[in-house]
């Protein structure tokens, strides 16, 4: 079967860095995506991976290793609106997206 | 950027009645709609896949004739939840994917139903 594994919930202090892990197996792979989530919104888009390596963008970074089967959010100077679920996606073979159970960050101040 | 709305964004029925929940690409075509139902503190669940002009995929365990989808253009599906029941009381959100994109979704606000 197809399946994401996050962490269910983590808590990091404001100014500090955060790493959510993501591994994943699925059939084929086109692709990962994270995505956050404040409670009682719809998602929005962090990023992309569909190539080795790390992705950087602002205080956000996102690392893929597909012989793993791995992914990480990294979070850097954490604030206090950072406290949201983050919800790591693979997409399949058949470009159908595979969504974790997304991972509740907390942050302390 | 490429926006998604979803209309209404709350909608209290009485069980046995039907509600409609537009979504919107506004600024961008999109063949492709999802329809995801998300429970307190659990993740998105994929309903069903909506292709423009064709009858939309559902997910295994969702019924067809109780969740109606139509996908009429290329910036407009709606989901119709039929003889709504409480256990229906859920947040649905849709996304849609840009046709010239990376496959990325966007979503829309999402619409909070509940059924008394």
């Amino acid at each position: 079967g197809q399946n994401i594994d996050q962490p269910t919930e983590m808590t990091a202090t404001e100014g500090a860095i955060v790493q959510i892990n993501c591994t994943y197996q699925t059939s084929g792979f086109n692709g990962l995506f994270w995505y956050q989530q404040h409670a009682g919104e719809a998602p929005t888009f962090l990023s992309y991976n569909v190539l080795d390596g790390l992705e950087e963008k602002g205080r956000f970074s996102s690392f893929l290793s597909r012989s793993k089967g791995y992914s990480y959010l990294l979070l850097k100077e954490l604030q206090m609106k950072d406290s949201a679920s983050y919800l790591c996606a693979v997409m399949d073979s058949n470009y159908q997206s595979i969504w974790g159970a997304g991972t509740k960050l907390i942050i302390k101040p | 950027g490429a926006v998604v709305s979803q209309h209404p964004s709350r909608v209290i029925c009485k069980s046995g009645t039907s509600v409609k929940i537009e979504c919107r690409s506004l600024d961008f075509q999109a063949t492709t709609m999802f329809w995801y139902r998300q429970f307190p503190k659990k993740s998105l669940m994929l309903m069903a896949t909506s292709n423009e002009g064709s009858k939309a995929t559902y997910e295994q365990g969702v019924e067809k004739d109780k969740f109606l989808i139509n996908h009429a253009s290329l910036t407009l599906s709606t989901l119709t939840v039929t003889s709504a029941h409480p256990e229906d009381s859920s947040f649905y959100i849709c996304s849609a994917r840009d046709s010239g994109d990376s496959y990325e979704q966007y979503f829309g606000p999402g619409t909070r139903l509940t059924v008394t």
